[in-house]
């Protein structure tokens, strides 16, 4: 069974303070990790997909690196504006023409202060 | 481009009385998805549709709730009865074929009392 746990739980930082979150997985064959963020009252956003280990993507603030079993997402310097959940999901290689479900972790809450 | 739609967006209701929702994906999009999450949780799959027919619902609690997509379009998602459990947050998601990106709608928010 797929499985996904991030750490930590909840984080607070300073304005300007980085600081990195940790998604650890287990999947059968690994399609695709994908960070979503999410708001309070909203659904999760997309914001990257990464593929094979060694990759790197980044957005603005935010840079997502994937190694065999974990992935990180590494905040530079974050602003209010950053504060939400983030979570991480993996997606198994599946059969035929669809793609596998999502397993998700259970989040991490960051909260960035002025 | 329009999002990923769901109503209603709140809903209480009591124990053992049911309840719906509905979904419209994003115009285009083949998969649609009905998760289930439940707060201080991630997102849990109950069913996988691809156009009209149903890919996973190993996870669907067969008993109470129902899903269909009729037309291969817009879906709606059935609780009957409902239990105190169900409370939780009812996201509805899409993703184009051959794409594996999935988006998601604001969510249905379900309180059982």
């Amino acid at each position: 069974e797929d499985q996904v746990t991030q750490s930590p739980e909840a984080l607070r930082l300073q304005e300007g303070e980085s600081s990195s979150l940790n998604c650890s997985y287990t999947v059968s064959g690994l399609r695709g990790l994908f960070w979503y963020r999410q708001d309070p009252g909203k659904g999760p956003e997309f914001l990257f997909t990464l593929y094979s280990a060694g990759e790197e993507k980044e957005k603005e603030r935010l840079k997502a690196t994937l190694t065999k079993k974990e992935s990180f997402l590494h905040i530079t310097a974050p602003k209010p504006e950053d504060s939400a959940t983030y979570l991480c999901a993996v997606q198994a290689v599946a059969g035929g023409t669809s793609y596998g479900k999502l397993t998700f972790g259970q989040g991490t809450i960051l909260t960035v202060h002025p | 481009e329009a999002g990923v739609a769901q109503s209603p967006r709140y809903k209480i209701i009591e124990k053992r009385q049911s309840v719906a929702f509905w979904c419209n994906p994003i115009s285009g999009h083949a998969t649609l998805y009905w998760y289930q999450q439940i707060l201080g949780q991630g997102p849990k799959l109950l069913i996988q549709f691809q156009n009209n027919g149903v890919v996973d619902d190993s996870q669907l609690p067969k008993d109470r709730f129902s899903a269909e997509r009729l037309k291969g379009v817009d879906s709606t998602l059935k609780i009957q009865p409902a239990k105190l459990e169900d409370s939780a947050v009812y996201l509805c998601a899409s993703s184009p074929q051959g794409v594996n990106t999935i988006y998601f709608g604001e969510g249905s928010w379900l309180t059982v009392v």
